[in-house]
């Protein structure tokens, strides 16, 4: 069965810090892959996916992800943060074929100090 | 374009109460999916439908929740009798179909359920 973990359920930094979230799905296929952001006080939305191609993804506001095939993961990654990055990240994952089912981690929260 | 409709926002009911929440997904929209999020966890799929037909509902309780969707367009997820355990933010999301699983969700506010 699909299954995603994230190791970090909590994150604090300072602005300005680099920030990795780690992500590994077990799945043996082909798989697509994706990094959801929700805001505090927001609905839950896309901050980039992986279908095929370039395994280095860019997403919105800076962020971006490599997806390593051979480690099954999906890490999420920002230079330097701020504050405004405060918010719970879930990578997700679904097959790229036939019946799918599209599965969450179970978050990590960041909060960034000003 | 209009996002993801969902209501109630908030519902405050008994243990063995029943209760109902519905979905208006974005128009065109193939695709719909119930997720349940406890506080802490990460969204848990409980049904997905492709138009009005199940693609999975293998995590959905099915003794005491159900849920339809009429004419491939909104759904409602429906609980009962509930129970303190199901006391967690109801999410709906939907999905154009343009090929098998690269799709991006599009989620609506959610339903905050307690379960007293």
């Amino acid at each position: 069965a699909q299954s995603v973990s994230q190791h970090n359920h909590h994150v604090i930094l300072s602005e300005a810090a680099s920030l990795e979230l780690g992500c590994n799905y077990s799945y043996g296929g082909t798989v697509n892959l994706f990094w959801y952001v929700q805001y505090p006080g927001q609905h839950l939305q896309l901050l980039l996916k992986y279908f095929s191609g370039d395994p280095l993804v860019k997403g919105i506001k800076g962020f971006e992800a490599e997806f390593i095939k051979s480690k099954f993961s999906f890490n999420l990654r920002k230079p330097s943060v701020q504050w405004s990055d405060t918010a719970e990240y879930f990578c997700a994952v679904n097959k790229a074929s036939g019946t799918y089912k599209y599965i969450f981690g179970t978050g990590t929260r960041l909060k960034v100090l000003a | 374009e209009a996002g993801v409709a969902q209501s109630p926002r908030y519902k405050i009911i008994e243990k063995r109460q029943s209760v109902a929440f519905w979905c208006n997904p974005i128009s065109g929209h193939a695709t719909l999916y119930w997720y349940q999020q406890i506080l802490g966890q990460g969204p848990k799929l409980l049904i997905q439908f492709q138009n009005n037909g199940v693609v999975d509902d293998s995590q959905l309780p099915k003794d005491r929740f159900s849920a339809e969707r009429l004419k491939g367009v909104d759904s409602t997820l429906k609980i009962q009798p509930a129970k303190l355990e199901d006391s967690a933010v109801y999410l709906c999301a939907s999905s154009l179909d343009v090929h098998p699983g690269a799709n991006v969700l599009t989620f609506g506010a959610g339903s905050r359920l307690t379960v007293l």
